[in-house]
């Protein structure tokens, strides 16, 4: 079992420009969350989801940003337009039921935006 | 809303020394607790969880309700125990999302 996997581990982009994540949870996992760390902080709850649900984006920004876990395929988080305040490292974690389970993190994506 | 402290950004000790790094946290309620660790160049991973109440690589953990802390130990530190960690806690039921402390970075001086 490969891990969580994430890319890109690095992604630049503009001011304005898309970002999109990926992430691939851990063979027979199907709850996945994301979380955002900025420099000197901790890691912040964005959403969690389950195969073709949003279970809770308590913690994403209202505007620009989404997530999604397709039937098929890895977990996306897009960033629409993006900004200097969106440079911050994206972690992924999976877990096999969710509620109850440990989170496996993956390796993040660090993303600068120019 | 919830909370983890830590107030301490860098523990820098020697090889042999003990090790507490803190964490204090605020709930309403009974959370559960962890400790993540994350090696140079390696990714976040679970180092324990109140609820195991185990001992990993030397490590404890006590939960006190009373002082509110997770205060991680360890009576002789290692070389290898240099790392950045994180306690994080999250709600028994419901979504499960953990809440971070901003990290400590323990340095193990040889």
């Amino acid at each position: 079992n490969a891990g969580v996997m994430q890319n890109p581990r690095h992604l630049v982009r503009r001011r304005g420009q898309e970002a999109r994540l990926r992430c691939s949870p851990m063979k027979g996992h199907s709850h996945v969350y994301w979380y955002r760390q900025l420099p000197e902080e901790g890691l912040k709850f964005m959403v969690y989801l389950q195969k073709e649900n949003i279970i809770d984006e308590s913690g994403m920004p209202k505007e620009r940003f989404s997530a999604e876990f397709p039937k098929e395929g890895p977990s996306i988080l897009r960033i629409q337009q993006v900004v200097r305040g969106d440079s911050a490292a994206y972690f992924c974690a999976s877990s096999p039921m969710g509620s109850t389970d440990t989170q496996y993190f993956g390796p993040g994506t660090r993303l600068t935006v120019l | 809303a919830q909370r983890v402290t830590q107030p301490e950004k860098l523990l820098s000790v020697f090889k042999g020394a003990p090790v507490e790094l803190k964490c204090n946290y605020s709930y309403s309620g009974s959370p559960e607790l962890f400790w993540y660790v994350q090696y140079s160049r390696q990714r976040l991973q679970l180092l324990l969880r109140h609820i195991s109440r185990e001992s990993i690589k030397g490590f404890t953990a006590d939960l006190n309700k009373g002082e509110t802390s997770f205060h991680l130990k360890k009576p002789f530190a290692q070389e290898e125990d240099s790392a950045m960690y994180y306690c994080a806690l999250s709600s028994p039921t419901g979504r499960r999302a953990l809440t971070f402390g901003s990290g400590t970075r323990l340095q193990v001086q040889p």
